[in-house]
């Protein structure tokens, strides 16, 4: 049962175009988002979060959008740089699990100069 | 910055044999987790840990696993008879609370090799 599915594998896109990232998740308990960024030999790294109750949320250029309806939320990068290039894991948890996360498989993004 | 740092970095083992995978997380966080991934894969939760205890579990923690604090800084997961499907990358994390929105944050991992 997958309950965090990112559908993408892989993306390929050139510098300073917007990257797109794409989650869909079935499980309607959970009321957090998270995304996180993971470099080779490295553990993922926190990138940027959504609560349940909003529908956006930015820093910089990252920007997450949530459509709960939908049960998706995707990842904007805008700019996208060559340093971004890594594999983006979409997370999510649900009050009342300990803080539990459950990853969806992960898309791989390269950024060409 | 402050981080969580695991060893080994990397772990070879003999099939059967024990192993223990360790982690220092953030001084004042209070939850602790273990994940794994197995090559190609993607990150699976295996336990989380508050106040000296299991917080949550998943099924591919059984009965071979077991974690433990041992002292006031580390946190370890033992893997008791190591099978070759034990081989993958072993994250730990720690966060401040374990209240959904809190940010967990991950070590480098250890790579197991079980042959």
């Amino acid at each position: 049962d997958q309950q965090v599915k990112q559908n993408s594998p892989s993306l390929s896109v050139q510098e300073g175009r917007i990257s797109i990232l794409n989650c869909d998740y079935t499980n309607s308990m959970f009321d957090y988002f998270l995304w996180y960024k993971k470099y080779p030999a490295e553990g993922p790294t926190f990138l940027i979060s959504i609560s349940s109750i909003k529908d956006k949320n930015e820093d910089g250029r990252f920007t997450v959008f949530l459509n709960k309806s939908a049960k998706h939320l995707s990842l904007h990068i805008v700019p996208s740089q060559p340093g971004d290039s890594a594999v983006y894991f979409c997370a999510a948890s649900g009050y009342g699990n300990a803080g539990k996360s459950t990853f969806g498989d992960g898309t791989t993004l390269t950024v060409k100069p | 910055e402050p981080e969580v740092t695991q060893t080994p970095s990397h772990q070879v083992t003999q099939m059967g044999q024990e192993v223990i995978l360790r982690c220092v997380p953030i001084s004042n966080h209070l939850y602790f987790y273990w994940y794994r991934q197995i090559l190609g894969q993607k990150v699976e939760f295996l336990v989380s840990f508050y106040n000296n205890e299991i917080s949550e579990k998943s099924e591919i923690f059984d009965d071979q696993f077991s974690v433990e604090r041992p002292d006031g800084s580390n946190f370890t997961l033992k893997i008791r008879s190591t099978k070759l499907e034990d081989s993958a990358m072993y994250f730990c994390a720690s966060s401040v609370s374990g209240i959904a929105k809190n940010i967990q944050y991950f070590g480098a991992g250890t790579r197991l090799s079980v042959l």
